[in-house]
């Protein structure tokens, strides 16, 4: 099974600053990568999808980037409606396999 | 698009129970579909996939105990869940498989919670 080693597992970051979580995959998973975001009593959301492209209705604040076996999402001049817990998930192969989360709080 | 799943409740450990994922806003039988589950407090894991063709794919934790499905007549998704673990509790989420791109879009969830 490919693994998906997410970093950090939670972070608090001030309204304004830039941020960034990353997901290392195990194996190559060529861009078979999405980011999600959930908030507390919902479903996941999807916000980046192929690992660099913004899904229609996401802030141009977010994106998505990829070098070699990381893939990070990045959230510049971090909003209030910004928090809660971010997801990466690799759809290469099955199983299927998800970052075990961070959970983003604003200081 | 909308996603909307039924079925969930308590239930004694080595029961069954089955999930439905209601379909509409899209024409559910050109997507692959899946079941993802969520312990309380836990992250994400996937539980099963159908293609649009019907071929089935299973996590190893539910393989031979839980059964994809579905109607295309009905635009509906199911899980039959059976010799339920308490390991098994969790909110259970479908998900559209768009492409090859993303699961794009989740149901609200349904809390299954096996207990005694």
């Amino acid at each position: 099974d490919i693994q998906m080693t997410q970093s950090p597992s939670s972070i608090s970051v001030s309204l304004g600053d830039r941020f960034t979580i990353t997901c290392r995959a195990s194996q190559d998973i060529g861009n078979y990568l999405s980011w999600y975001q959930q908030k507390p009593e919902k479903s996941p959301k999807l916000m980046i999808y192929r690992a660099t492209n913004l899904e229609d209705g996401v802030p141009s604040r977010f994106s998505g980037s990829r070098s070699g076996s990381d893939y990070s999402l990045t959230i510049n001049s971090l909003e209030s409606e910004d928090t809660g817990i971010y997801f990466c998930l690799q759809h290469k192969q099955y199983p299927l396999t998800f970052g075990s989360g961070t959970k983003l709080e604003i200081k | 698009v909308q996603l909307v799943e039924s079925g969930g409740g308590l239930v004694q450990p080595g029961k069954s129970l089955k999930l439905s994922c209601s379909a509409s806003g899209f024409t559910f039988s050109s997507y692959g579909m899946h079941w993802i589950r969520q312990a309380p407090g836990k992250g994400l894991d996937w539980v099963a996939y159908i293609s649009s063709s019907s071929g089935t794919v299973y996590a190893d934790a539910v393989k031979g105990r839980f059964t994809i499905s579905r109607d295309n007549a009905k635009n509906t998704l199911y899980l039959q869940l059976n010799s339920l673990k308490s390991e098994d509790t969790a909110i259970y989420y479908c998900a559209r498989l768009w492409a090859t791109m993303a699961l794009d879009y989740w149901g609200q969830g349904v809390m299954v919670t096996v207990s005694s």
